[in-house]
Order: C-alpha cells, then structure tokens, then sequence
C-alpha cells in the first residue's frame, strides 16, 4: 500500500524484555516521527527523524528508549527492559522535508499496540 | 498544567447537529493549528490546518483561531454518523524546525442516527 505502515499492530510483552516496533514511511518522505498515544492521552512527541540523522529526540522518555533509521526509510523504535508504563499506542508518521512557507503534513501508520505484562 | 487542553467528551449529539470542538492553549508562540480526526483503532488523519488567526472553511467543517483569547474551535455543520471519533486538535510554533506538534488529548464525539 501506498501509507505508513507499522508493524506488529498488536505486541504483548512480559516486563523486562526488550521489543521492537518498526515504521516502514512512505516513500519519499524524508521525515519521519514517532509520537506515543497513552489511554485518554493526546499524542507525546517522541522523536523526530529527517534522513537517517535525529535532529531532535527530546521527547524519548529514558534512556530504554532510543530509535534508528537506516537508508533513509525504515525506522524501529527500541524499548529496553519495558515497564507498565510503556503500555501505549506507538503511532509513526511521515512527511516531505519540512517548509516554513506551508504546513507538511503528516500522514499516520496505524500505530503498534503496546501491553506490558 | 498542560500546554494544550481539550475537553475529553465523550459529546454525543443528534444526526444534522451542528458540533463545536474546542481547544485552549497556553504558549502564544504557537502559530500553526490543526485539527485531526481519529477512528477506532486507526491514526490520525489531517481534517483542517489554519496559520494564526482567522476562519477557515472546507466543506461541512469551519477551523476558528482566536489567538487573543488562546482558544481554537471546530465547527461541523450536519453532522453524520460516519463523523463519529476522537477529534485531536495540535499546535506547532512557526520556526521550530521539526513537525514537533503538541497535540490535545482528544474529544471523542458520537453522532446518533
């Protein structure tokens, strides 16, 4: 398909064990997000990717968390030794390179549901 | 307290109602407003986006920034059913850099048959 694709959809997890999500973005976006939509919560910034490069990882919550892109397309966000608390929606967007004359706009995978066990 | 704040509903109106979303806000260096709209178990889709202050129409919906105020709203005109999700409304600064946007926490709506 032509969208973000994100893969699982569903994980189940045991606390304490590392998972992986993966984003596939679509093709020729260079930019690329990851936010995480917690019950009842907006979304939380996670990171931010423009090619292979993360200008901008504020949003990671600890340093379990770290994400890469390789080749300037696929991109996996690792959860170290995970807690309850990382029980969330993990949604990645792409976009074209950002402008300061237009708004870019975004476009959402489905996202990974999270569970910590 | 929250950058963003928005109701969290659920709002639940009558088929043909007209729907008022709204969303305040704290920092006034944000510039851009947006308002997505999210079905179950999906991502969120762009509905509307307005630079600063202003109306902006586009069919059945109506974007309002009011930035004295700090206060932004979604207007949907004969709402249907298939209009039924949680609308986010999401805010960014004119010169950051990134596609940082702080989102609201969502107002899921319900249009009855």
């Amino acid at each position: 398909g032509a969208g973000v694709s994100q893969s699982p959809s569903n994980k189940v997890t045991e606390k304490g064990k590392d998972v992986e999500l993966r984003c596939d973005p679509i093709s020729g976006h260079t930019a690329l997000y990851w936010y995480r939509q917690s019950l009842g919560q907006g979304l939380e910034f996670l990171i931010y990717f423009q090619g292979n490069s993360a200008p901008d990882k504020s949003g990671l919550p600890s340093d379990r968390f770290s994400a890469e892109r390789t080749g300037g397309s696929v991109s996996t966000l690792t959860i170290q030794r995970t807690q309850q608390e990382d029980s969330a929606v993990y949604l990645c967007a792409s976009s074209l390179p950002f402008s300061l004359d237009r708004v870019t706009e975004a476009f959402f995978g489905q996202g990974t549901r999270l569970t910590v066990v | 307290q929250k950058e963003v704040e928005q109701d969290p509903g659920p709002l639940s109106v009558p088929e043909g109602a007209i729907v008022s979303l709204n969303c305040t806000y704290s920092n006034s260096a944000f510039q851009y407003f947006m308002w997505y709209r999210q079905y179950s178990r999906k991502g969120p889709e762009l509905l509307m986006y307005t630079y600063s202050s202003g109306n902006k129409e586009d069919g059945r919906f109506t974007a309002q920034v009011d930035k004295s105020s700090k206060y932004i709203s979604l207007f949907i005109r004969d709402s249907q059913p298939s209009d039924s999700a949680t609308y986010l409304c999401a805010m960014k600064k004119t010169l950051d850099s990134s596609y940082k946007l702080i989102f609201g926490s969502g107002t899921r709506l319900l249009v009855r048959p």
